[in-house]
């Protein structure tokens, strides 16, 4: 079956770790994107990728990394210099970057709790 | 982007027909109606999209009025499963930021047996 897939869905870190949270879509799409959502509130967009080995910081990039080394897998880190890292994470892809059709499909989403 | 006025919340039988309702005065006429919907702890799931003609299919219908200021999701026959958050947005094709998505408080469709 085609879709997104996200990992683990609960993550717990202690204050001051990286931690690595992963996405794949077999979904052959060009476009990946990285939201953050908080309790009762909608999305936030941190990082995109429009292709391979490109990447683009969105509203809220402070404190997050990406890499896009495959168009498949476009993992983030959320690093110790992210002042409030606990919330929802959620994963998407859509099949061209630009276009009027670009509905994102998403994964299951990775909740973190930093303690 | 538009913005877009949703009730907060809305309750609907099982079996029945859920029409949420969405309006979006200011939307400009290269704005498209998305709607997407989000159950508790999951990812958003896309329902439906449309410009200005009236769209359908294999999980809702989308009732846009003429004059395009507001729209109608129609959940044909509801079942407990589709207890979510509704959100509907409105987004251009053409703009650098068209790509984002930009949810509300969405409303909340609770359906009971």
């Amino acid at each position: 079956d085609g879709g997104i897939t996200q990992s683990p869905k609960y993550l717990f870190r202690k204050e001051g770790q990286n931690v690595t949270l992963s996405c794949e879509q077999n979904l052959n799409h060009d476009a990946m994107y990285w939201y953050r959502q908080d309790p009762g509130q909608g999305l936030r967009l941190i990082y995109y990728s429009q292709i391979v080995n490109d990447f683009q910081k969105g509203d809220i990039a402070e404190g997050y990394s990406v890499s896009r080394e495959k168009k498949e897998s476009f993992p983030l880190t959320v690093t110790s210099a992210q002042k409030n890292p606990t919330a929802f994470y959620l994963c998407a892809s859509s099949i061209v970057f630009s276009s009027s059709y670009n509905e994102q499909f998403f994964g299951p989403g990775t909740r973190l709790t930093v303690l | 982007d538009a913005k877009t006025t949703q009730p907060t919340s809305m309750d609907c039988a099982e079996g029945r027909a859920a029409n949420l309702p969405c309006n979006h005065s200011t939307i400009s006429g290269n704005e498209y109606v998305y709607w997407y919907r989000q159950i508790h702890s999951q990812g958003p799931q896309y329902i439906i999209h449309g410009l200005k003609n009236n769209e359908t299919n294999e999980m809702a219908s989308l009732i846009i009025t003429e004059d395009r200021k507001s729209s109608t999701l129609i959940l044909p026959h509801a079942t407990l499963r589709d207890t979510a958050v509704y959100y509907c947005i409105v987004r251009a094709y053409g703009r650098s930021n068209d790509y984002k998505l930009s949810f509300g408080a969405g409303t909340t469709v609770t359906v009971r047996a």
